[in-house]
C-alpha cells in the first residue's frame, strides 16, 4: 500500500460544478497537507498548505482535513474551464526540518464550458 | 513575479548519454529541491540541498545521478549514462526558509525523454 492514494480520475464535470477531490493517507505522523494544481506539460503550483486537521478556505477552494479518518479533501466551488488540470495532493511529517513531501499521483480534472 | 527557472524545457537523447539539467530558484531561497516526476505519477524528491549542502539525497540513484550546487544559488543535476527508465519531467523547486519546507515552488520542468 502506497503512503497517499488518490484516484487518478480522470474527472470531467460542467462549468459551475462543485468539484470533490480527496486523498487518503496510512502515515499518521503526516501533519502538513498541500495540494498542488498542476497545469499540462507545468510545474506544480501550490493552492493550499493546512496543519493538522481542521478546514482552510481561501475563494472557491476549501481543504479539509480529517487525521481520524486519514482523509483530506479539496472542493471547489463554481468549477471553471481554467480550473481543468491535474491536482496532486501531497504530505509532509515535518515543518521545521527536512521537507520531504509524498505526493499522490494527481486527479485529472477537466471543467466542460 | 519570481520564478524558479530550468532550462533545458525539453531534452531528448541516447542511452548511455550525458545530460545536465539546470535550475535557478527564487532569488533568497535557501532551500532547493529536485523531483523527477514519471507520467501519471506524482513527483518523487531526488535531492534536497539547503544553501550548498546536501540535506536528503537517500533516493538519488548516486551510481549514475549527481547533483550540486556549489555557489548555494543556482544548481545542476546530471545523468551520466542515461538510461531508458529515466525518461521523466524533471523539477526544480525552492523554499525561503527552514520553517517553510512545505511551501515549495516548483520550475516548470525539464522533460527528458532517451531513447
Amino acid at each position: 500500500q502506497k503512503e497517499v492514494e488518490q484516484d487518478p480520475g480522470p474527472l470531467s464535470v460542467p462549468e459551475g460544478a462543485i468539484v470533490s477531490l480527496n486523498c487518503t493517507y496510512s502515515n499518521s505522523a503526516f501533519q502538513y497537507f498541500m495540494w498542488y494544481r498542476q497545469y499540462s506539460r507545468k510545474g506544480p503550483e501550490l493552492l493550499m498548505y493546512t496543519y493538522s486537521s481542521g478546514n482552510k478556505e481561501d475563494g472557491r477552494f476549501t481543504a479539509q482535513v480529517d487525521k481520524s479518518s486519514k482523509y483530506i479533501s479539496l472542493f471547489i466551488r463554481d468549477s471553471q474551464p481554467s480550473d481543468s488540470a491535474t491536482y496532486l495532493c501531497a504530505m509532509s511529517s515535518s515543518g521545521g526540518s527536512q521537507g520531504n513531501l509524498i505526493f499522490g499521483k494527481g486527479t485529472k480534472l477537466s471543467v466542460k464550458p | 513575479e519570481a520564478e524558479v527557472a530550468q532550462s533545458p524545457r525539453y531534452k531528448i537523447t541516447e542511452k548511455s548519454q550525458a545530460v545536465a539539467f539546470w535550475c535557478d530558484p527564487i532569488s533568497g531561497h535557501a532551500t532547493l529541491y529536485w523531483y523527477r516526476q514519471i507520467l501519471g505519477q506524482g513527483p518523487e524528491l531526488l535531492v534536497q540541498f539547503q544553501d550548498e549542502s546536501v540535506v536528503d539525497d537517500s533516493q538519488l540513484p548516486k551510481d549514475r545521478f549527481s547533483a550540486e550546487r556549489l555557489k548555494g544559488v543556482d544548481s545542476t543535476l546530471k545523468i551520466q549514462p542515461a538510461e531508458l527508465g529515466d525518461s521523466a519531467m524533471y523539477l526544480c523547486a525552492s523554499s525561503p526558509d527552514r520553517i517553510s519546507y512545505n511551501e515549495q515552488f516548483f520550475g516548470p520542468g525539464t522533460r527528458l525523454t532517451v531513447l
